[in-house]
């Protein structure tokens, strides 16, 4: 079966510090990966997808970054936090393909200070 | 106007009653259609999906969707306080590979 697993679970960060999330998803092969971010009594504002190694889509332009250095490794970077990054991040996959169902991993809850 | 609405609720229903969730969609070329529940800090979890017209049924659970008026809804038979969560409705076209969420119902099953 497959599972997502992403990290860290809770961070506090300071204003302009770097960051850094990762998800990993097993048990299937070249899967589309999402970044999402979720504020605060807001609704899920799609981030990021990648269909493939080194193939990302940004729907948001912002200080965030995503790569996929390996097939089942999507990470979320960005190298100067503002305030308003603060929220809850989630990683999703879905099968390869058009128009299948999205699975979420854990999410990891961002506080920028 | 918004991809996808949902009245942002609270929705209070007592146990045991139907709780019936209602989602507009914008995107009429929009073919696949996801219920996902969310507790309080949690991450979002599949409860149904959709594609056809009419009506579909999982336990509890059933979803309805109408293309020509561009509506879904999920109704939950003999809630129970366990419900109580924030309900998504998302939809993806075979366009593209990006799933829209609404902002989410709020639901409280009260005892």
């Amino acid at each position: 079966s497959q599972t997502i697993h992403q990290w860290p679970a809770t961070l506090v960060q300071p204003v302009g510090s770097p960051l850094s999330l990762e998800c990993t998803v097993e048990g299937t092969s070249n899967p589309n990966l999402y970044w999402y971010r979720q504020a605060a009594g807001r609704g899920l504002q799609l981030l990021f997808y990648s269909v493939g190694i080194g193939q990302i889509s940004s729907e948001v332009p912002q200080n965030l970054s995503a790569s996929r250095p390996q097939d089942r490794q999507f990470i979320l970077s960005s190298k100067k936090l503002l305030l308003s990054d603060s929220g809850f991040y989630l990683c999703a996959w879905a099968p390869p393909g058009r128009g299948y169902t999205i699975y979420f991993g854990e999410g990891s809850w961002l506080t920028v200070v | 106007q918004k991809e996808v609405e949902q009245n942002s609720g609270p929705l209070s229903v007592p146990e045991g009653a139907i709780a019936s969730l209602n989602c507009t969609y914008s995107d009429r070329v929009s073919q696949s259609f996801f219920w996902y529940r969310q507790y309080s800090g949690k991450s979002p979890e599949l409860i149904m999906s959709i594609y056809s017209n009419g009506d579909k049924e999982d336990g509890r659970f059933t979803a309805q969707l109408n293309k020509a008026s561009q509506y879904v809804s999920l109704l939950i038979r003999d809630s129970q306080p366990s419900d109580s969560a924030t309900y998504l409705c998302a939809v993806i076209n075979f366009g593209n590979e990006k799933l829209t969420f609404g902002t989410g119902t709020r639901l409280t099953i009260i005892p």
